[in-house]
């Protein structure tokens, strides 16, 4: 079974331009959850999605956005990125996170804010 | 919301020796807490879980206790090896509003010397 895939593994971007970043999650899974891990905050939750409906969010600014389609793929969008946006983004997927089910996360994405 | 604590952030042990992370939870509604390790470049990975219901729980080398009353639980490593060094963090879960609600602890970064 394939695990959780995350596109592109690295980033590199300027300050006030946009980003998007993929995740396939695992076959099956219907629920994505994505995170923000920063050395000095550890791991932050941004958004779960479930079945394409955002299901719950975390307190993250409206620059930070996402979706999800049909086949359980998600993306995760920022737009005017700031310095303070580098950081490693995390996405995890479970069968259904409301019922306590396991999450199994991707190796990330490193996104770079010069 | 929920807030976890862990303890300690940095964790250094001789090889073969044990190691002790402890983690608290505000919570009391929690009822679900796993561990992740994660290495280097790599997606946190799920290693154990306890549930509420359960005081204890061991896989091999890996123990987690959980006391509810006091609102903290344990990851225990015994018999150490260099293969274990990585961060580990701890999270307390919910079930709000018909969705999982999970908080990470900023986890410990284990150092086992050879």
């Amino acid at each position: 079974k394939a695990g959780v895939t995350q596109t592109p593994r690295y980033l590199i971007k300027t300050r006030g331009q946009q980003v998007t970043l993929s995740c396939s999650p695992i076959s099956g899974h219907r629920s994505v959850s994505w995170y923000q891990q920063t050395p000095g905050q550890g791991l932050q939750f941004l958004f779960e999605y479930f079945s394409e409906t955002q299901r719950n969010k975390g307190n993250f600014p409206g620059r930070f956005s996402g979706r999800q389609f049909s086949n359980s793929r998600s993306e995760m969008n920022v737009s005017t990125l700031e310095l303070g946006d580098s950081a490693l983004y995390l996405c995890a997927s479970s069968s259904d996170r409301a019922r306590g089910t396991e999450a199994f996360f991707g190796q990330g994405t490193r996104l770079t804010v010069v | 919301g929920e807030n976890v604590e862990q303890h300690p952030s940095t964790l250094s042990v001789q090889e073969g020796d044990s190691a002790v992370i402890k983690c608290t939870y505000s919570d009391s509604a929690s009822n679900y807490f796993p561990w992740y390790k994660q290495e280097l470049g790599k997606g946190p990975q799920l290693i154990i879980d306890i549930r509420s219901n359960v005081g204890e729980k061991k896989d091999q080398r890996i123990a987690v206790t959980l006391n509810k009353t006091a609102k903290h639980f344990s990851l225990h490593i015994t018999e150490t090896q260099p293969e274990d060094s990585a961060v580990y963090f701890c999270a307390a879960s919910k079930t709000s509003g018909g969705y999982q609600k999970v908080t990470f602890g900023i986890g410990t970064k284990l150092q086992v010397i050879p």
